[in-house]
């Protein structure tokens, strides 16, 4: 199946400063993107998404960036906030490609804002 | 709009048991997904569910299984329970058939003991 991994595990910023998570994917043949947020105690949300016909997609502060050719996508948070703490989950479709699949999701990344 | 309501928010189980969870999606919402969440594995996929048709399967044992509804709503079973089990369930729905924006329930914590 899809291997989608996730670094850092654990991200420390100063308020104001910016965040890159990064996550590797598997198959080529990947071409949907999603990046989820989950704050304590409370569910994941979807916080942007990217396919693989795009090479940058941005909302406000956040932006997402796909290198197809190295097979790996980033979120970027910039002048980040306390609201911003929460772990963040990436994934990548499996089949990839597929009409209908599952998400492979990355293991998370606990990004924490000191103000 | 109402979201994605999942019932009970606890449970507190004993190996060996059977327990079965219930989803309710978003309305006009046809697919519905299970994951199952927990501090080591992170969120793994275990099925998903489309007009009443599992379209996908994750790695988990048969004792795990779901079905769904005419109404969309779904139930996921687990037959036998291990200590291993003890997870918070998500479930999510979708517009479309497959992964794409996934909006989550706040999931059911399972503990078995």
């Amino acid at each position: 199946g899809e291997n989608v991994e996730q670094h850092p595990s654990t991200l420390s910023v100063q308020e104001g400063d910016s965040a890159v998570i990064k996550c590797t994917y598997s198959d080529s043949a990947s071409n949907y993107f999603p990046w989820y947020k989950q704050e304590l105690g409370k569910r994941p949300q979807l916080i942007i998404d990217i396919r693989s016909n795009v090479g940058e997609k941005k909302d406000q502060r956040i932006a997402v960036t796909l290198n197809k050719t190295a097979k790996h996508f980033s979120l970027h948070i910039t002048e980040t906030q306390p609201e911003d703490s929460a772990v963040y989950f990436c994934a990548a479709p499996y089949p990839p490609g597929a009409g209908s699949y599952q998400l492979t999701f990355g293991k998370g990344t606990k990004l924490s804002v000191i103000p | 709009k109402a979201g994605v309501t999942q019932t009970p928010r606890y449970l507190i189980k004993t190996r060996g048991q059977q327990v079965t969870l219930s989803c309710s999606p978003i309305s006009g919402h046809r697919s519905v997904s299970w994951y199952q969440q927990t501090p080591g594995q992170g969120l793994q996929f275990l099925f998903e569910y489309f007009s009443e048709t599992q379209r996908n399967k994750g790695n988990f044992p048969g004792r795990f299984s779901g079905r769904q509804f005419s109404n969309s709503r779904s139930e996921m079973n687990v037959s036998t329970l291990e200590l291993g089990d003890s997870a918070l369930y998500l479930c999510a729905s979708s517009e479309n058939a497959g992964g794409e924006k996934l909006f989550f329930g706040s999931g059911t914590q399972l503990s078995v003991l």
